[in-house]
């Protein structure tokens, strides 16, 4: 049971460039979500998933896109990076039962956009 | 709209002392309340949660949390704090049977605990 597994740990981009950062984990969580976190700023939820299939919008959605195409993985994708989005991607999880499960972190995404 | 604030950006407290790290919560209805860690370049770690009952929530760590509805405050509070628990704490809740598991952030607390 690895829990929530993030990659890449670490990465640089060029302005306008595109990536996708991966999440999965191995608990048959049916909610997966996706934040970013800023100094001072907690942190925001970009998007989100209640099963697979189905995704929503979180409170920072702009510049980001997402996928669920099965239960364990729900990745990141930055179309054109922007130094806006430099920050830290903490990919989460957890059971869909009601909303007082426990959320699961990764362990992070350090991201800079130059 | 749900907020959930960290009043002090940072904490300072010597090793043996008390620790408090103070969360305030503005949710309609009886909200879910979380507390998580995270040590540097790491991910968050679950501290302890308020869902219902006992007002004094006991968690990892050596670590509780009570949850006061009339002030509506969640503080986390440790007896006696070690250098270890040198970190950054997020109070963190949503609304009872909001869709997607939203959690809503304090901008979170450093906490500093000297030798």
């Amino acid at each position: 049971n690895a829990g929530v597994t993030q990659t890449p740990k670490f990465q640089v981009l060029k302005t306008g460039q595109s990536m996708t950062l991966q999440c999965a984990q191995d608990m048959n969580h049916e909610y997966m979500s996706w934040y970013r976190q800023d100094p001072g700023m907690g942190l925001r939820l970009i998007h989100y998933s209640v099963g697979a299939g189905i995704t929503d919008q979180g409170e920072v959605p702009n510049g980001y896109n997402v996928s669920r195409s099965t239960t364990e993985d729900f990745p990141l994708r930055l179309l054109s990076a922007a130094p806006s989005q430099t920050s830290v991607y903490f990919c989460a999880s957890s059971y869909k039962r009601d909303s007082g499960n426990t959320i699961y972190f990764g362990e992070g995404s350090w991201l800079t956009v130059v | 709209a749900q907020s959930v604030a960290q009043p002090e950006d940072q904490v300072n407290v010597a090793e043996g002392n008390p620790l408090t790290v103070k969360c305030t919560y503005s949710v309609s209805g009886n909200p879910y309340l979380f507390w998580y860690v995270q040590y540097p370049n790491r991910g968050l770690q679950f501290l302890l949660k308020y869902i219902t009952g006992d007002n004094l929530v006991k968690g990892s760590y050596g670590f509780e949390a009570e949850f006061n509805k009339s002030q509506t405050s969640f503080h986390l509070k440790k007896p006696s704090a070690l250098v270890s628990d040198s970190a950054l704490y997020f109070c963190a809740g949503f609304m009872i049977k909001a869709a997607g598991n939203k959690l809503t952030f304090g901008g979170g607390t450093r906490v500093l605990v000297k030798p």
